[in-house]
């Protein structure tokens, strides 16, 4: 089936550097990568709408300069949170429409300390 | 305002019980209605999906039962396990690659 690589599963920072979190579409081609930030025992809420080639499409109260989101070939989107501050500790999971519905990463756990 | 309402937003279920999720959608535009499961730490895995051409569709011990007039759709699953215990999102989408609109989710617990 269809599968969405998501790196790293897990990150630890230190509050003020950057973190890079990459997502992978194994065997299809993601014209569309969705961003999604999950807090504990919330439902997911979108950030950004990546599409290849071009500018991605932040949802209204997400920082663009802050949640960086690159999609620079058809199998591969990042999302670098940059000056991480503690209140972005999250769970934050990418997707894309894999031709036969939407496929999920497993998420990137990103504590900031 | 939210487009999908799912309810309930807990649900303790016996072993061999069913468990029926509930989500209610506004948009008459929407014709996709997955529902995905998640286990904690993980991504969202798809389970079953329906589109509004059918009423029902069954997968395993899974169902989803969509009622186009009510604008309202569910999962049942039946014979639940323990293992089954998870989140459960229903989502609803429109045709042309947008993003999923989701239930703010139900927490499933099955006991033995």
């Amino acid at each position: 089936g269809a599968v969405v690589s998501q790196h790293p599963s897990r990150v630890i920072c230190k509050s003020g550097t950057s973190v890079k979190i990459e997502c992978r579409s194994l065997d299809f081609q993601a014209t569309t990568m969705f961003w999604y930030r999950q807090f504990p025992k919330q439902s997911l809420m979108l950030m950004a709408t990546s599409n290849e080639g071009s500018k991605a499409t932040y949802e209204q109260g997400v920082e663009k300069d802050k949640f960086l989101i690159n999609h620079a070939s058809l199998t591969l989107s990042t999302l670098t949170v940059t000056s991480a501050h503690p209140e972005d500790s999250s769970f934050y999971i990418c997707s894309a429409d894999s031709g036969v519905g939407y496929t999920f990463g497993s998420g990137t756990r990103l504590t900031v300390v | 305002q939210q487009q999908v309402k799912q309810s309930p937003q807990s649900l303790i279920v016996q072993k061999g019980g069913i468990s029926i999720i509930n989500c209610a959608y506004e948009n008459t535009a929407f014709d996709y209605f997955p529902w995905y499961q998640q286990f904690p730490g993980k991504g969202p895995a798809l389970l079953i999906a329906i589109r509004p051409d059918v009423s029902e569709k069954k997968e395993g011990r899974f169902t989803i039962s969509f009622n186009k007039s009510a604008k309202q759709f569910s999962l049942h699953i039946m014979d639940s396990q323990p293992g089954d215990s998870a989140t459960y999102f229903c989502a609803a989408d429109t045709s042309g690659n947008t993003p999923l609109v989701f239930g703010k989710g139900t927490r499933l617990s099955v006991i033995a």
